[in-house]
This record gives structure tokens, C-alpha cells and sequence, in this order.
């Protein structure tokens, strides 16, 4: 079993529609969550980052920790053509230089 | 300045070859890190130092050599590579290698072994 677990896609969904993307994990030392988003060709950018349980907003994006059933979301309101990426969860546990743990990435198509 | 700058973006090699990835950071920050992404794969985690010193290697083969000549520079240097060690090579940078990992990502370096 990977320790990260994500649905690779594709996901294609109509421009302005909510956008759900999800991992889970099995590692519950696991502390801190991040999504990353990458464009074709590029590196990949942090969009989101929260540590332990919990919700964190930042525009039409939100993060999303349940630790209780190790279940990390992003949800993209009012997704965009600009949207269409691929995104990354990853997670880190909490000693020092723990490293990150990357999903395998889901590759969203956004369409006008 | 929010970057990591990563030359040269594209790099073409034979597998006698001996060629240099560079990368470049001025937030900064004291951890850099090599990855490795195979396409539609993660990125794989190669090296990572830490207030230049090598803290983290992930038993990558010899014929890829890290240096960190100073805290803003980290080099990759390729030598007798394979085909199968095309990819793109991500350099990425942190405040320090504690805590959160929170990542700023060059655009990569994207290297064809023929």
C-alpha cells in the first residue's frame, strides 16, 4: 500500500463548477498537508498548506484535514480554465528534515 | 525575489557525456533539494542539503553527484547516464529542513539521455 493514495484522473468538469480532489494516507504521524499545483512543463507551485486537522480557505480554494479517517481534500469553487493542472497532495510528518511524501498527482481539465 | 532558477531548461546528453544542472535561490533559504520526475510520476526526492551540507541522500546512483558551493547554489553533475535517467530534474528550496517542508520548486531542468 502506498503511504499516499490519490485518484490520478483525468477529471474534466465545466468551467464554474466545484472541484473536489482527495487523498488519503496511512502514516498518521503524518502532520502537515499541502496541495501543489502543476502546470504542463513547469515545476510544481504551493497553493495550500495546513498542519494537522482542520480547514483552511484562500479564495475559491479550500484545504480540507480529517486525521480521524486520514482524508486530505482541496475543493476549487467556481473552477476556471486556468484551473486545468495537475495537483499534488503531500504530506510530511513532524521530526526534523521529515520529508514530504507526495500523492501521485490528479490532473484536472477544466472546460470552457 | 520568491524564485529557484534552474538551468539550463532543456539539456540533451549522450551517455558518455558529463554535463552540470545549476540551480539558483536568493530567498534565503537554508535546505535546497534535487528531485526527479518521470512524466505523469511525483517528483522523486534525489538529495537534500541543509545549510549546505548533504543531509539526505535517497540511494541515488553515483553517476549523479550533488554540490552546494554556497547557500544559494546547488549543482547536479551528470556523468555516464542512461536512457532511463531521462527526466526532469526539479530543484527546490525551504526555509530550513525543520518543520514543514513548505517547498518553492524551480521550472526544471528537462534532461534526454540518448
Amino acid at each position: 500500500q502506498k503511504e499516499v493514495e490519490q485518484d490520478p484522473g483525468p477529471l474534466s468538469v465545466p468551467e464554474g463548477a466545484i472541484v473536489s480532489l482527495n487523498c488519503t494516507y496511512s502514516n498518521s504521524a503524518f502532520q502537515y498537508f499541502m496541495w501543489y499545483r502543476q502546470y504542463s512543463r513547469k515545476g510544481p507551485e504551493l497553493l495550500m498548506y495546513t498542519y494537522s486537522s482542520g480547514n483552511k480557505e484562500d479564495g475559491r480554494f479550500t484545504a480540507q484535514v480529517d486525521k480521524s479517517s486520514k482524508y486530505i481534500s482541496l475543493f476549487i469553487r467556481d473552477s476556471q480554465p486556468s484551473d486545468s493542472a495537475t495537483y499534488l497532495c503531500a504530506t510530511q510528518g513532524a521530526g526534523t528534515a521529515s520529508k514530504l511524501t507526495f500523492g501521485t498527482g490528479t490532473r484536472l481539465q477544466v472546460t470552457l | 525575489d520568491t524564485e529557484v532558477t534552474q538551468t539550463p531548461k532543456h539539456l540533451v546528453m549522450g551517455m558518455t557525456n558529463k554535463k552540470s544542472l545549476k540551480c539558483e535561490q536568493h530567498m534565503g533559504h537554508r535546505a535546497m533539494y534535487w528531485y526527479k520526475q518521470k512524466a505523469k510520476k511525483p517528483p522523486e526526492l534525489m538529495f537534500v542539503y541543509s545549510y549546505e551540507k548533504l543531509s539526505i541522500n535517497e540511494s541515488v546512483p553515483s553517476r549523479f553527484s550533488p554540490e552546494c558551493p554556497n547557500s544559494s547554489l546547488l549543482n547536479l553533475h551528470l556523468h555516464a547516464l542512461q536512457p532511463e535517467d531521462s527526466a526532469l530534474y526539479l530543484c527546490a528550496s525551504s526555509r530550513d529542513s525543520s518543520g514543514a517542508n513548505v517547498l518553492t520548486f524551480g521550472a526544471g531542468s528537462r534532461l534526454t539521455v540518448l
